[in-house]
């Protein structure tokens, strides 16, 4: 079993519509959680970590459930340079290693 | 700044050829890392350095060898390269392991190819 797993979409959407996927992982003890966005064949960049209590940045909301081992994403408002793959990344504890999700494709269209 | 470098951007290597992919980071980060990133797959670590004098092996060591040359470089050796590990290659650094505060910076990678 993968330790992050992701629907691999792709979720088209128009502007402006609001798109969520979530990303399930494995290990219960795992400390800290991240959306990290790759574009295509470029390198992966944080986009934002994933609190307790969920926080947003701008348009983008991310939030975390522990008991059912989930964390989710949402983007309001989508715009066309939010056309990316956005990636799940797991720490699962008090060391340097962090697992990756395969990713979520987001396509915007005009 | 530059951030996280690496060369070369594109390789293509015969079977059983070695290479040297480089790293390099100007952050005065103590931890580097080397990932691969095969379609359908999330990266997938292949070595780190949690600091300087150190490195462990990840996920998928086998074929692989890495030297933490100095704080900045780290480097990642195929010895003799098989079809298995074409993919796209990338280094990343961070801080410092350990609690919450793990972003890593990733450079843009390379794209090997062994025919």
């Amino acid at each position: 079993r993968k330790e992050v797993e992701q629907d691999p979409g792709p979720f088209n959407v128009p502007e402006g519509a609001t798109v969520a996927f979530n990303c399930t992982y494995s290990n219960s003890a795992s400390q800290s959680f991240f959306w990290y966005r790759q574009d295509c064949r470029k390198e992966p960049k944080l986009l934002m970590s994933v609190y307790s209590s969920g926080n947003e940045d701008g348009r983008f909301t991310a939030q975390l459930n522990r008991a059912s081992q989930y964390i989710s994403l949402l983007i309001r408002d989508s715009k066309l340079s939010d056309s990316a793959t956005y990636l799940c990344v797991v720490n699962e504890g008090y060391d340097y290693k962090l697992s990756f999700g395969a990713g979520t494709t987001v396509t915007v269209r005009a | 700044n530059a951030g996280v470098t690496q060369t070369p951007k594109f390789q293509v290597l015969k079977t059983g050829q070695s290479m040297t992919l480089q790293c390099a980071q100007d952050m005065n980060h103590n931890s580097m890392y080397w990932y691969r990133q095969d379609p359908g797959m999330g990266l997938r670590l292949i070595y780190y350095s949690a600091s300087e004098g150190t490195t462990d092996k990840g996920e998928v060591p086998n074929g692989y060898n890495v030297s933490r040359l100095n704080k900045r470089e780290f480097s990642l050796r195929l010895e003799s390269a098989a079809p298995s590990q074409t993919s796209v290659y990338f280094c990343a650094s961070s801080p410092s392991g350990g609690g919450s505060y793990n972003e890593q910076f990733f450079g843009p990678g390379t794209r090997l190819t062994v025919l």
